[in-house]
């Protein structure tokens, strides 16, 4: 079975571009989540979708950040304009209904 | 208080002996408890989950759940140094889809 699927993999950009994440989750999984990790903070929940919807953007660092998810296989996560504090690596990860969640490979972001 | 409490390590261990990583929570609503493995530049795999009072076994790893202490705990047996990894222990809230996961204990076993 194919895992959680990211894109890109790698990205590195100016400051003030706009970036786009891409995350499909696993076939069949409802529930959808993206993470940012960074050594000095650990892995942090920035949102999360029930079946397509959005529940809990607690984690959203600012109104720079935004995500969305028009259908079951597919999920955005958006940086505009993107800061050098945005580097991290963004994961991406998916779940049944009461199943462990299963992680993508993950977008390693560098903003210069 | 952080909601998911580890020791971020390292902790070393020698080949063949028992690696001991334990976790503590505060949220008394925890409901699931999961050990998730992530090598350096790899995403986090899930190893262990575990949902009631107790040990649950599998293969050289055993999870410990202790809902009265408020704590979490992985034992690695016969440990190899293919077991260096950092080890995050997240929970999810009861009623809650959403996981909240400690910052890891590195463990490293050596040769």
């Amino acid at each position: 079975d194919a895992g959680v699927i990211q894109s890109p993999r790698h990205e590195v950009t100016e400051m003030g571009q706009e970036v786009t994440l891409r995350c499909k989750p696993i076939s069949g999984h409802n529930s959808l989540f993206w993470y940012r990790q960074t050594m000095m903070r650990g892995l942090e929940l920035l949102i999360y979708f029930n079946n397509n919807v959005p529940i809990d953007d607690s984690g959203m660092p600012e109104d720079r950040f935004s995500a969305k998810m028009p259908n079951a296989s597919f999920s955005t996560l958006k940086i505009q304009p993107s800061e050098p504090r945005d580097s991290a690596v963004y994961f991406c990860a998916s779940s049944d209904l009461g199943e462990p969640q299963h992680f993508g490979d993950g977008t390693r972001l560098s903003i210069l | 208080q952080k909601e998911v409490e580890q020791n971020s390590g390292p902790l070393s261990v020698p080949e063949g002996a028992i690696a001991s990583l334990n976790c503590t929570y505060s949220d008394r609503g925890s409901q699931s408890f999961f050990w998730y493995r992530q090598y350096s530049g790899k995403s986090p795999e899930l190893i262990m989950s575990i949902y009631s009072n107790g040990d649950k076994e599998d293969g050289r790893f055993t999870a410990q759940l202790n809902k009265a202490s408020q704590y979490v705990s992985l034992l690695i047996r016969d440990s190899q140094p293919s077991d260096s990894a950092t080890y995050l222990c997240a929970l999810s809230l009861t009623g809650t889809y959403k996981y909240i996961f400690g910052t890891g204990t590195r463990l490293k076993v050596l040769a």
